[in-house]
């Protein structure tokens, strides 16, 4: 089993539409989650971080939950612009950080 | 501002040939990485350095060498290429403790 899992896509949503993804993650002593963002060709840039208390950017929402070992990404309001690979990241301790496979994400006009 | 500088670009090997990406940062990060990305499976971690003078394995280390030369730099190196090397490579630096990686643009590596 992969250390960190993600559902690949592509999900294809219409403008405006509210979409989320989870990621789920094989080592409970993990330490600190991430969403980044890759756009075709390019490298990965952080989207935001994953906090216990769950927190909010704008329309990107991020959870964590450790009992079920997954964080997830809600993005509402969907715009054009937000057509991406989505990645989530996981430190396993000692600055081991892993990427999930990502999630393909296409906003339909 | 460079930030997280990688070379090369682009480069084509035969299968034998050895070759070293190279990585500096100008940030003053502890923590830098070595990535791959082929299509469908995401980055994965090759090699991690958490800090200078220290050098991890990470999922995929086989066939790889890494050089932590100093906290600017992390060299990556193939010693005889293979054509399963034929990948996206991307190196990554920073601070440790919860910073955000900043990554280099990104080498295009194709082995024949």
């Amino acid at each position: 089993r992969k250390e960190v899992e993600q559902d690949p896509g592509p999900f294809n949503v219409p403008e405006g539409a509210t979409v989320a993804f989870n990621c789920t993650y094989s080592n409970s002593a993990s330490q600190s989650f991430f969403w980044y963002r890759q756009d075709c060709r390019k490298e990965p840039k952080l989207l935001m971080s994953v906090y216990s208390s769950g927190n909010e950017d704008g329309r990107f929402t991020a959870q964590l939950n450790r009992a079920s070992q997954y964080i997830s990404l809600l993005i509402r309001d969907s715009k054009l612009s937000d057509s991406a690979t989505y990645l989530c990241v996981v430190n396993f301790g000692n600055e081991k950080l892993t990427f999930g496979t990502g999630t393909r994400l296409t906003i339909i006009p | 501002n460079a930030g997280v500088t990688q070379t090369p670009k682009f480069q084509v090997l035969k299968t034998g040939q050895s070759m070293t990406l190279q990585c500096a940062q100008d940030m003053n990060h502890n923590s830098m990485y070595w990535y791959r990305q082929d299509p469908g499976m995401g980055l994965r971690l090759i090699y991690y350095s958490a800090s200078e003078g220290t050098t991890d394995k990470g999922e995929v280390p086989n066939g790889y060498n890494v050089s932590r030369l100093n906290k600017r730099e992390f060299s990556l190196r193939l010693e005889s290429a293979a054509p399963s090397q034929t990948s996206v490579y991307f190196c990554a630096s920073r601070t440790g403790g919860g910073g955000k990686l900043f990554f280099g643009s990104g080498t295009q590596l194709s082995v024949l």
